[in-house]
């Protein structure tokens, strides 16, 4: 079936540091593929989607492209700060078209001043 | 604009007791679908209804879990005779369709099972 992997965390960077996230998928088809963000005691927010091959999702200085050659969807940053401390999620749309989305474990960023 | 609302925010029930769950999803918004979270662990889907009918429950236990989605009203996740294993924050979102539609998320329920 349908599945996310991302890497383990904790990851703790510098702030100003550069963040990537890995995420790779198994789909049949062509699934949209997401990252939310969950900030502590919150609900999941979107923070960027891509719904097709080569397609580039981007918000607040995040960004992702969606490979379809290597399943992956890995999620970049510049330049963390301190305010980007949270749980970031992979998901994909999966193949039932039910739009039931299919989560990633999660990876911990910390952000240290 | 209001978001998605789930209630109560926080739930403790003992061994044995009935959890219900509430969520009211976005102004506009007809498609609802239910989450757990363990903890240390991702998201897993449970459930996905539209008004008044259940689409897809792959994801739902097949003892002790129901989902509802009435004309009018809430979304209800109801959790019978719970087990300290049901303890979770269970998530709802909402979305105007399917398919690459955004859900949006609440706030989540966390319960307690003691």
């Amino acid at each position: 079936g349908d599945s996310v992997t991302q890497m383990e965390g904790p990851v703790t960077l510098s702030e100003e540091a550069c963040l990537t996230i890995n995420c790779t998928y198994t789909a049949t088809g062509y699934p949209s593929l997401f990252w939310y963000v969950q900030y502590p005691g919150e609900g999941l927010q979107l923070l960027l989607k891509a719904t097709k091959a080569d397609d580039k999702g981007s918000n607040k200085g995040f960004e992702a492209t969606y490979r379809k050659e290597t399943t992956s969807f890995h999620l970049e940053k510049g330049s963390v700060q301190v305010s980007d401390s949270a749980v970031y999620f992979c998901a994909l749309s999966g193949s039932s078209n039910t739009g039931k989305l299919i989560f990633g474990q999660g990876t911990t960023l910390q952000v240290k001043p | 604009n209001a978001g998605v609302m789930q209630n109560p925010r926080h739930l403790v029930r003992r061994r044995g007791q009935e959890a219900r769950l509430r969520c009211s999803p976005m102004k506009g918004h007809s498609h609802v679908y239910w989450y757990r979270q363990l903890p240390e662990e991702g998201l897993k889907f449970m459930v996905y209804l539209q008004k008044e009918n259940i689409i897809d429950e792959s994801g739902m236990p097949k003892e002790r879990f129901s989902a509802e989605f009435p004309k009018e009203g809430p979304s209800i996740l109801r959790i019978q005779q719970v087990v300290r294993g049901d303890s979770a924050a269970y998530f709802c979102a909402s979305s105007s369709g399917t398919g690459y539609d955004e859900q949006y998320f609440g706030p989540g329920t966390r319960l307690t099972v003691t």
